[in-house]
């Protein structure tokens, strides 16, 4: 059984819709991460999150981007206005509370923005 | 700025042989970890093995192991007794110490001949 899972599997939108991409970590952990995959291009760190709160962010996450654990379970990240070029792999992985310990990741929401 | 660099694509091999993942990666810090991690065609990435830039022993896991040349910067990865379960994409990362973000190669797809 996956320690995290992700919903949905695919997601189509129109640009410049909003879109909602669900992590659902199967244990009550604190350290998650968002990362995403343009097709054929390097898997790309978003966003670090640890109690509520943003620990580290990428260049690429900017104010179209924005992530909560609004009921103590799901990790959300929210798109706001998408773009063509968000189209991509998006993961959701759980950490340790050492950083640099393993990373258990979801299988992915691919998104297409059209 | 950190970089990681996998120069093959594509891999192929003969099931039961051995073979190489090249990875090279671009750092001024001397505190850092390696990882490879897995992405088969179920696209949930799992972690191979992790060596800590500290310890000059190579990381061993079972039929995998790393050749980590620190002065080099160079982070291969050697599958022995290939099986026809090792297909997938291969990705190796760089994080550094105490840090949340880890950064991903563009990726080598391995594929066993049966």
């Amino acid at each position: 059984e996956p320690e995290v899972t992700q919903t949905p599997s695919h997601q189509v939108t129109q640009m410049g819709q909003e879109v909602i991409l669900r992590c659902v970590p199967i244990s009550n952990h604190l350290y998650f991460y968002w990362y995403r995959q343009i097709l054929g291009q390097k898997v790309e760190f978003l966003v670090s999150f640890y109690n509520n709160e943003i620990s580290e962010k990428s260049e690429i996450f900017d104010d179209q981007f924005s992530v909560e654990r609004p009921d103590g379970s799901n990790f959300t990240l929210k798109i706001r206005s998408t773009k063509l070029e968000d189209s991509a792999m998006y993961f959701c992985a759980r950490g340790e509370e050492n950083p640099n310990e393993k990373l258990f990741f979801g299988s992915g929401t691919q998104l297409s923005v059209l | 700025a950190q970089t990681v660099t996998q120069s093959q694509p594509e891999m192929s091999v003969q099931e039961a042989e051995t073979v190489t993942l090249s990875c090279t990666y671009d750092t001024s810090e001397s505190d850092y970890y390696l990882f490879w991690y897995k992405q088969p065609p179920s696209r949930q990435m799992i972690l191979v093995i992790r060596q800590e830039a500290y310890k000059q022993q190579n990381a061993t896991e079972n039929r995998f192991s790393v050749n980590f040349q620190k002065a080099a910067k160079s982070f291969s990865l050697k599958i022995s007794d290939s099986q026809l379960g090792d297909a997938a994409m291969y990705f190796c990362a760089y994080s550094r110490s105490g840090t949340y973000k880890y950064i991903f190669g563009t990726g080598t797809r391995l594929k066993v001949l049966a």
